[in-house]
Parts: C-alpha cells; structure tokens; sequence
C-alpha cells in the first residue's frame, strides 16, 4: 500500500465550529506531515512528526492542533479558524524526518471558513 | 538563501505537442530534486526523483534532466494529453536534515 489518505475530502466551518482533519498511511513510515496550499501557490509546511513526535512547528496558530496517535495516524485539530485559514490541506508521510527522503502526498483536504 | 525557481510561470500548448519546463535552484549542499504532478484540488504526486550523480531520468511520456553544475534542471513532457493539464512543481532537498524546498510551480494547459 503505497497511499497517503486523508478525510473528509471537502469540509465546510464556521468560525466558532471545532473539527479535525485525518490523515493515514500503510507504508511504514516514521514522518508525517501537514501542509497548508493556497490557490496557485506552493504547499507551505505547519508541522512535521518524526517517530510519533513533534519535531517541527513553523509558528503556526494556537487554533491548529495537530496529533499523532500512532505511526499510521495524524489528525489536525481546528479551533476558532478565520476565513483566511481557507484553504487546501495537505498531510504527507517519508521513511524518516529527514528532507532527503521523498515525501508521498494525500490527495488533501479543502477547507472553507465562512 | 536556498530558493527554486521555475520557469514558464504557465504554459499553453495544443495536444500532441511537447514542451519543456525549468528549474532552477540556489539549494547547496544538494541530495535530491523531484517534479511533482499536482492537479488542481489534489496532492501532489511524484513524477521522477534524481540525485546529483543522475543526469536524466524518465517516467513514460515525462523525462527529467539535471545539471548539477549549472544548478538547473528540466521536466520534457512528450507527446502531451489534455490530462496532463496541470501544475508541475519542483522541489529540492537539501544534503541535511533541513525541509525541502518547494519552486512555485508552472501551470500547464493542454488545449484540445
């Protein structure tokens, strides 16, 4: 299984709503990422796991929470979000945290923020 | 500073025909470049990954080339179908523990 999937593929808040995004993989990797892409721009980095814990936060917002329950899941909590946090979000797993492995995409998350 | 550039910012071509992308990097010390393939509202997907020992490298109807010397590196599509319509994205790793560093893209469309 060399797929990265994530759910719900569409998802639609509120400012005040509390929801989570998931992310999954079965390939044995030991990084997982998350990555915010606005229209026409490349993917920016929010987070990276190694071996289960949080090894990179790029100062991202109290109101994304990310978690990784295990070496298969990562999930991105979202709190209090604001129209401009609309956007595609992507989660990403590699063999390691180290950026020379390659990194496999799920086919990502679209959020909108009313 | 480590920065990708790529060149053609967008790209229309008619079906059937090839075209050529660029990319060019600043990264050093260097591991590895990869071209993505992302279509709109979906992840990117791998199209080819090349080391600085590799020169070339090809991926059916997609043929990747790398100098290491000059820091640039091109994506060939051959024979291009309107499912290849979409964005084309470098990204580079550096020889550390460091992120990779994603070029803004090209955005291509193939016109019937």
């Amino acid at each position: 299984d060399t797929e990265v999937t994530q759910t719900p593929k569409h998802l639609v808040m509120g400012m005040t709503n509390k929801k989570s995004l998931k992310c999954e993989q079965h390939m044995g990797h030991r990084a997982m990422y998350w990555y915010k892409q606005k229209a026409k721009k490349p993917p920016e980095l929010m987070f990276v796991y190694s071996y289960e814990k949080l090894s990179i936060n790029e100062s991202v917002p109290s109101r994304f929470s990310p978690e990784c329950p295990n070496s298969s899941l990562l999930n991105l909590h979202l709190h209090a979000l604001q129209p401009e946090d609309s956007a595609l979000y992507l989660c990403a797993s590699s063999q390691d945290g180290r950026g020379r492995n390659e990194q496999f995409f799920g086919p990502g998350t679209r959020l909108t923020v009313l | 500073k480590n920065q990708v550039e790529q060149s053609p910012q967008s790209l229309i071509i008619l079906e059937g025909k090839n075209c050529t992308l660029q990319c060019n990097y600043t990264v050093s010390p260097f591991s590895n470049l990869r071209w993505y393939k992302q279509d709109t509202g979906r992840g990117p997907v791998s199209l080819t990954i090349m080391t600085f020992s590799e020169n070339t490298k090809s991926n059916g109807r997609y043929t990747a080339t790398l100098d290491a010397d000059t820091k640039q590196s091109s994506l060939h599509i051959t024979a291009s179908q309107l499912s290849d319509s979409a964005s084309y994205i470098c990204v580079v790793s550096p020889n550390r523990d460091d992120k990779i560093i994603f070029g803004k893209g090209t955005r291509l469309h193939i016109l019937p």
